[in-house]
């Protein structure tokens, strides 16, 4: 079944580590996002790809970086993570074209980062 | 002025009720999505309008385009629809196209 899926669910790491979210969707989606969501807070759109090599920064300053070597997959990694880093992250992706069928967006289930 | 306008902000609500949720937009867009975010955080996209009224079950969306408009009614409403319910809308213009402008969302408490 067509999906999207985030890794790790939850993740508490210490000052200074280096991570990396994964996201990957089966759905073929051109459209790739990363979003930033605090608790109780609307979602802010961080990083944006809109195909392969193709990354853009969001609304949100993000000390984030993405890449897009796959269609199917669009990292996000913290060099250096920091407690102000701690929040959800949510990966979507959507289709390009309207009168497609896969135009809708499809949500992740999130990862929710804590630096301690 | 926000480019989406969503009211209520919170909204409670006994079992059984009708319950409506409106969103207004400023701007030109391809599609209006609305959205549910339960407690724990994953978002399910309920719906995707571009004219007229979808129905799925005990929800119902509608669009006025020519308004700017777009109304969710859940039918018959019961504690698991307790969530919080984001409109978002799919621009058509500039740089950023087809990215998601979201609304601050409505949080539904539906008391049994």
């Amino acid at each position: 079944e067509a999906d999207i899926y985030q890794t790790p669910r939850y993740l508490v790491i210490g000052t200074g580590k280096k991570i990396t979210l994964e996201c990957s969707q089966t759905m073929g989606h051109d459209k790739m996002y990363w979003y930033q969501q605090d608790p109780g807070m609307e979602l802010h759109l961080i990083h944006y790809s809109y195909g392969v090599n193709s990354t853009e920064k969001g609304d949100l300053s993000s000390e984030s970086t993405v890449s897009r070597i796959r269609t199917e997959h669009f990292p996000l990694t913290l060099e250096s993570a920091r407690p102000s880093h701690t929040s959800q992250y949510l990966c979507a992706s959507s289709g390009s074209f309207p009168e497609l069928a896969n135009y809708g967006y499809t949500f992740g289930s999130g990862t929710r980062l804590t630096v301690v | 002025k926000n480019e989406v306008e969503q009211s209520p902000q919170n909204l409670t609500a006994q079992e059984g009720e009708f319950i409506t949720i409106n969103c207004s937009y400023s701007v030109g867009i391809s599609a209006l999505h609305w959205l549910q975010q339960h407690p724990g955080g994953g978002i399910v996209s309920l719906f995707m309008l571009s004219s007229g009224k979808k129905k799925h079950g005990r929800l119902i969306a509608t669009i006025n385009i020519q308004e700017k408009h777009s109304s969710l009614h859940i039918t018959a409403s019961h504690p698991r629809d307790s969530a919080v319910y984001i409109c978002a809308v799919r621009s058509n213009y500039g740089g950023s196209q087809g990215n998601l402008i979201f609304g601050k969302g409505t949080k539904l408490s539906v008391k049994p």
